[in-house]
């Protein structure tokens, strides 16, 4: 059964660069089944899809976003990552990575605070 | 860019009674391979999203059958037949169509009355 976990720093200085990884069990992330995404919650707010990346490396990205986000794999550890820059306080949300938007991990509180 | 719009924005509904949520897209659904990619989340209080249903109506892997999906083209309806106190939460449609993109609507908030 294919999980998702996601890990990296809560807390974020304004102006830095938000690092996060996602640990994919389970299953392959090489996987032509799915492509890999994450996705961030503002609290009390909705979800918005930041950018997916398929094994083989080619990336999509919000165009809201695409100047500061970068999203890598890494085939050999299982993993993904997302690194935004130039965080300001309205980066701050629940992080979501995802295979396929179809399994989702638990996600991770990150703040953008000096 | 596709915008998804649900109705409504709250749902307050009785246990034991159907509730139903709309989303509309700003242009249609359909993908070059004839499929639609249109799927319903669940999030309830303090957990993560969760898929109910995909491609309009397939539920998705432990998906109790009183959640059902229908639709097509740019409208999309999903019901649950009789509301259970598990049920309460936020359920978001959302597009995959211009997959890997996607794009989410606002959420419907359902709550027991």
């Amino acid at each position: 059964q294919l999980q998702l976990q996601e890990s990296g720093p809560g807390l974020v200085k304004p102006s830095e660069t938000l690092s996060l990884t996602c640990t994919v069990s389970g299953g392959s992330i090489s996987s032509s089944n799915y492509y890999w995404g994450w996705i961030r919650q503002p609290p009390g707010k909705g979800l918005e899809w930041i950018g997916s990346i398929y094994y083989s490396g080619n990336t999509y990205y919000n165009s809201s976003l695409k100047s500061r986000v970068t999203i890598s794999v890494d085939t050999s550890k299982n993993q993904f990552s997302l690194k935004l820059s130039s965080v300001t306080a309205t980066d701050t949300a629940v992080y979501y990575c995802a295979a396929a938007f179809d399994i989702w991990g638990q996600g991770t509180m990150v703040t953008v605070s000096s | 860019d596709i915008v998804m719009t649900q109705t409504p924005l709250s749902s307050p509904v009785t246990l034991g009674q159907p509730a139903s949520i709309s989303c509309r897209s700003s242009q249609s659904l359909v993908h070059s391979d004839g499929n639609t990619y249109l799927s319903w989340l669940q999030q309830r209080p303090g957990q993560p999203p969760r898929l109910l249903i995909y491609k309009i109506s397939n539920r998705f892997s432990g998906v109790p059958d009183r959640f059902s999906g229908s639709g097509a083209g740019t409208d999309f309806t999903l019901k649950i037949s009789r509301v259970e106190p598990e049920d309460v939460g936020v359920y978001y449609c959302m597009q995959a169509t211009q997959f890997p993109h996607g794009t989410f609507g606002q959420g419907t908030k359902v709550e027991i009355k």
